[in-house]
């Protein structure tokens, strides 16, 4: 299995605002996705972030309101720009483990904006 | 598109007994792969077990298994002695294979989502 770890863990931002989340991992995987899971539901994929690529998108999420980057194999940042409160939400990255083919994720970053 | 449906929000069951969560599945493809997740209050998702579709034989891990049902399109978790440990919120999960995606899709579909209290 990979081992995942986010910063921060949690953060209270005022509307209008941006923050960075960093989520790195203990092995070099070619793969790794950012996920949203708002209040009470389910996790909803943002996007794909492989690396020397351009993240692709899900629909429904923009690169101007969620730009990600992918510097090399075991990094990467998911940036929430323009923060309303409807962006509270857990934000989760995860990875795949290339010979398992089974996804991890990241303990995630609670975020409340006010 | 697929999608993964679970019929039970919450559960409950007592401690040492056995419950099984339900998850039902809707795909056109053949090959594919099923997973069941744990998130407990401390919002780790935790990966409980999985299941290639290719493979009839059921899954288990310890105190985990599952009942796949491939043409019902049913993927049923089962919890066997129950410990205060298993409290969580319980995620059904699909995801297609890598060869019907040619390595593009590794997209995470879920449920909604089973909420299990573990009674002492």
């Amino acid at each position: 299995s990979a081992v995942i770890s986010q910063k921060p863990s949690r953060d209270i931002c005022q509307r209008g605002t941006s923050l960075t989340i960093q989520c790195q991992v203990d092995s070099q995987v070619t793969m790794m996705f950012w996920y949203r899971q708002q209040p009470g539901q389910s996790l909803t994929l943002i996007a794909t972030a492989n690396q020397g690529s351009e993240a692709t998108y899900e629909s429904g999420f923009v690169i101007d309101k969620f730009p990600i980057s992918r510097p090399n194999l075991t990094f990467s940042t998911l940036t929430v720009s323009n923060m309303s409160p409807e962006d509270s939400s857990i934000y989760l990255c995860s990875v795949i483990a290339p010979i398992q083919e089974t996804q991890y994720f990241g303990p995630g970053t609670r975020l409340l904006v006010l | 598109a697929q999608t993964v449906t679970q019929s039970q929000p919450e559960m409950s069951v007592q401690e040492a007994e056995t419950v099984t969560l339900s998850c039902t599945y809707d795909t056109s493809e053949s090959d594919y792969y099923l997973f069941w997740y744990k998130q407990p209050p401390s919002r780790q998702m935790i990966l409980v077990i999985r299941q290639e579709a290719y493979k009839q034989q059921n899954a288990t891990e310890n105190r985990f298994s599952v009942n796949f049902q491939k043409a019902a399109k049913s993927f049923s978790l089962k919890i066997s002695d129950s410990q205060l440990g298993d409290a969580a919120m319980y995620f059904c999960a699909y995801r297609t294979s890598f060869l019907n995606s040619g390595g593009s899709n590794y997209k995470l579909t879920f449920g909604k989502g089973t909420l299990l209290t573990v009674n002492p």
